[in-house]
């Protein structure tokens, strides 16, 4: 089953505007990652955030993590249509070479 | 650097036949991932590689699947006898991993373009 659940799964805004997409995980966790997918392409990482990090920022983006409620956030600022995409988090834990993917979020940027 | 290099892009193919996705890593990069999106099931790990030795299989859906890489620059990932219920895309990824003593054991992932399966 996916660890990471996004929230919400689809998203409209306008272009300017900022777009929050939020990320629920169940088990404990080393890092939190996000990625972008285009439509039809493959998944492109973002930013990564580790368990004893809060905040991140990596250009207009913004990620936040709080390990106490098992939940991240990843803000992008100023949206542009090219921003249109799926987003992903996935969740690494230590002792686990692989990642667990969330089902993602649908961004569309209207410009 | 040519990034995750997949072939073939697609691939349809009747039920019942022989399919080979294969994957070029990047090189340098120690682990490679083999993933696989349906709508239905969201992005799903069917195997994973760290040094060309298979880690975890626990994704491969059935014995139909099979997965190998014969040395660090190549993997394939057979279906064989393929079904319908096999269509997807394919994703193949590759990272450059530290050991299992490293505090941060998962680094971030580069994909390849996916293979679009189409069984009919």
């Amino acid at each position: 089953s996916q660890q990471g659940e996004e929230d919400p799964q689809a998203l409209s805004i306008q272009e300017g505007e900022n777009a929050t997409m939020n990320c629920s995980y169940k088990t404990s966790i080393n890092n939190l990652q996000w990625y972008r997918q285009n439509s039809g392409r493959g998944l492109v990482h973002l930013i990564l955030i580790r368990s004893n990090e809060r905040e991140k920022h990596s250009g207009r983006l913004r990620v936040t993590l709080d390990t106490s409620k098992k939940s991240s956030s990843l803000l992008i600022t100023a949206s542009r249509a090219a921003d249109t995409a799926s987003y992903f988090c996935a969740t690494g834990a230590t002792g686990r070479r692989a990642l667990t993917f969330g089902s993602g979020t649908r961004l569309q940027v209207q410009p | 650097d040519a990034g995750v290099i997949q072939s073939p892009r697609h691939e349809v193919t009747e039920m019942g036949q022989e399919v080979t996705l294969r994957c070029k890593p990047i090189s340098g990069h120690n682990s490679l991932f083999w993933y696989r999106q349906t709508m239905m099931r969201g992005l799903e790990l069917l195997i994973y590689f760290n040094n060309n030795v298979p880690i975890d299989d626990s994704g491969m859906p059935e014995d139909r699947f099979s997965a190998k890489m014969p040395n660090a620059s190549f993997s394939t990932l057979k279906i064989q006898p393929s079904e319908p219920r096999d269509s997807a895309v394919y994703f193949c990824a590759s990272s450059l991993q530290g050991s299992f003593l490293d505090s941060r054991p998962s680094y971030e992932q580069y994909f390849g373009p996916g293979t679009r399966l189409t069984v009919t």
